[in-house]
């Protein structure tokens, strides 16, 4: 299995501000994934985010407004950027780990809420 | 197009008893998994069970069993002998084979509650 992290576990913010969410693995993995879950909502999938390349964003989201960055195996980052209230959400980061099977384990979330 | 549908957005069942969570999907690819999620009210997520398009018997995971009907493009969730603690939401996803990996989408979630 893999344990994952992340930084801040919740935080409150203005809007207009940036926050940067950072996600730590504790096993090399290949593919970072990034999701987003709305007050009440499943998940949707913000991008793919694999180390050594450009992340690849989903319909509705651009790097512009979520820039990633994933320096190597077993660290990303998302920031969101001049935030509204709208983006008053769960931020979650999840990963797969390469070449052991199909299990998509999830980090345990950031709590943001945008005033 | 919706890819992932849940109907039930909440299910009451009594403690002891067997319950079935209702998933069916869509896809036109030939390979493909199916996940089921719980997420209790801390928010975390945690995986139950899988299911690959090309397994032949339906997966189980102690109380927990995937009913696959692959013509029926459907994908159930059975819990036997419900706990209180299996209160949670839960949530039914597809992994999908995609240009350069793959991607995870989810249904829109069945909330469960389990009665004592």
């Amino acid at each position: 299995s893999a344990v994952i992290s992340q930084k801040p576990s919740r935080d409150i913010c203005q809007r207009g501000t940036s926050l940067t969410i950072q996600c730590q693995v504790d096993s090399q993995v290949t593919m970072m994934f990034w999701y987003r879950q709305q007050p009440g909502q499943s998940l949707t999938l913000i991008a793919t985010a694999n180390q050594g390349s450009e992340a690849t964003y989903e319909s509705g989201f651009v790097i512009d407004k979520f820039p990633i960055s994933r320096p190597n195996l077993t660290f990303s980052t998302l920031t969101v950027s001049n935030m509204s209230p709208e983006d008053s959400s769960i931020y979650l980061c999840s990963v797969r780990l390469a070449d052991l099977g199909y299990e998509q384990y999830f980090g345990p979330g950031t709590r943001l809420t945008v005033t | 197009a919706q890819k992932i549908t849940q109907t039930q957005p909440g299910m009451f069942v009594q403690e002891k008893e067997a319950v079935t969570l209702d998933c069916t999907y869509d896809t036109s690819d030939q390979s493909y998994g199916l996940f089921w999620y719980k997420q209790p009210s801390s928010g975390e997520m945690i995986f139950l069970i899988y299911q690959g398009s090309y397994d032949e018997q339906n997966a189980t995971e102690g109380r927990y069993s995937l009913n696959f009907q692959k013509a029926r493009k459907s994908a159930n969730l059975v819990i036997s002998a419900s706990q209180l603690g299996d209160s949670a939401m839960y949530f039914c996803a597809m992994r999908e084979e995609k240009t350069g990996g793959f991607k995870t989408i989810f249904g829109a979630g069945t909330r469960l509650f389990v009665k004592a």
